[in-house]
């Protein structure tokens, strides 16, 4: 596969199952949240965000949960799919600044 | 749909030589971003552009150039490729309002021999 996908920590999945990926995130005036799917060989595909006045959102098959305690983020997908396997990164941004960092990704592998 | 493209997908260079990699966006997008990825480093910014002619350094921007000569195209230079810049680049762009949301291309995995 490519070699993004090297180093990264993975999860395994049952299709059918639901499955969680988390980040922690670093900065606490981070407002922005965004979660980014990467297939192989592919540049990463914006799936969902969050902004810090809320908790929680949902799309469609995916909800991300956002904990401004911990500094935490969520990514769950329902019902996990062949096609969701890829590797998953959240980034964080500050509102007015137009960088954003990104974590360093956990790669998916859905189990058929 | 937000479309943007890069001009490669692979390339192959020689140390030294000078290499130009393209990206395009269009959807009138006014930033615009190149990042490279290693395998356990993640996404690395090396340059980006708020409007056309403008650039701002980011956290890698050694040995690389941009170049923003309309508002569509954004170019990254490598004047004289060496071995260390084998990487996958990635092109980014995002709107003025809604500026945190980057929209990334394909890709350009670049080999320096």
């Amino acid at each position: 596969g490519e070699s993004v996908g090297l180093h990264l920590p993975t999860l395994s999945v049952q299709e059918g199952d639901n499955s969680i990926i988390n980040c922690a995130y670093s900065n606490s005036a981070s407002d922005y949240f965004i979660w980014y799917k990467q297939e192989s060989g592919k540049g990463p595909q914006f799936i969902i965000d969050i902004r810090s006045n809320m908790d929680k959102r949902q799309g469609q098959r995916v909800t991300v949960l956002l904990n401004k305690t911990v500094k935490h983020l969520s990514l769950q997908i329902a019902a996990t799919q062949p096609g969701d396997s890829a590797v998953y990164f959240c980034a964080e941004n500050i509102r007015g600044y137009q960088k954003v960092t990104f974590g360093i990704g956990t790669k998916l592998q859905v189990i058929p | 749909d937000v479309k943007v493209t890069q001009s490669s997908r692979y390339l192959v260079k020689r140390t030294g030589e000078k290499v130009f990699l393209e990206c395009v966006q269009d959807m009138d997008h006014e930033n615009m971003f190149w990042y490279r990825q290693d395998p356990g480093l993640g996404l690395r910014l090396i340059y980006f552009s708020y409007d056309v002619k403008m650039k701002e350094k980011g956290d890698i921007p050694e040995g690389y150039s941009v170049s923003r000569e309309k508002k569509e195209r954004f170019s990254l230079i490598l004047e004289s490729a060496s071995t260390n810049q084998t990487s996958m680049y990635l092109c980014a762009s995002s709107l003025y309002r809604d500026r945190e949301t980057q929209y990334f291309g394909p890709g350009t995995r670049l080999l320096v021999l």
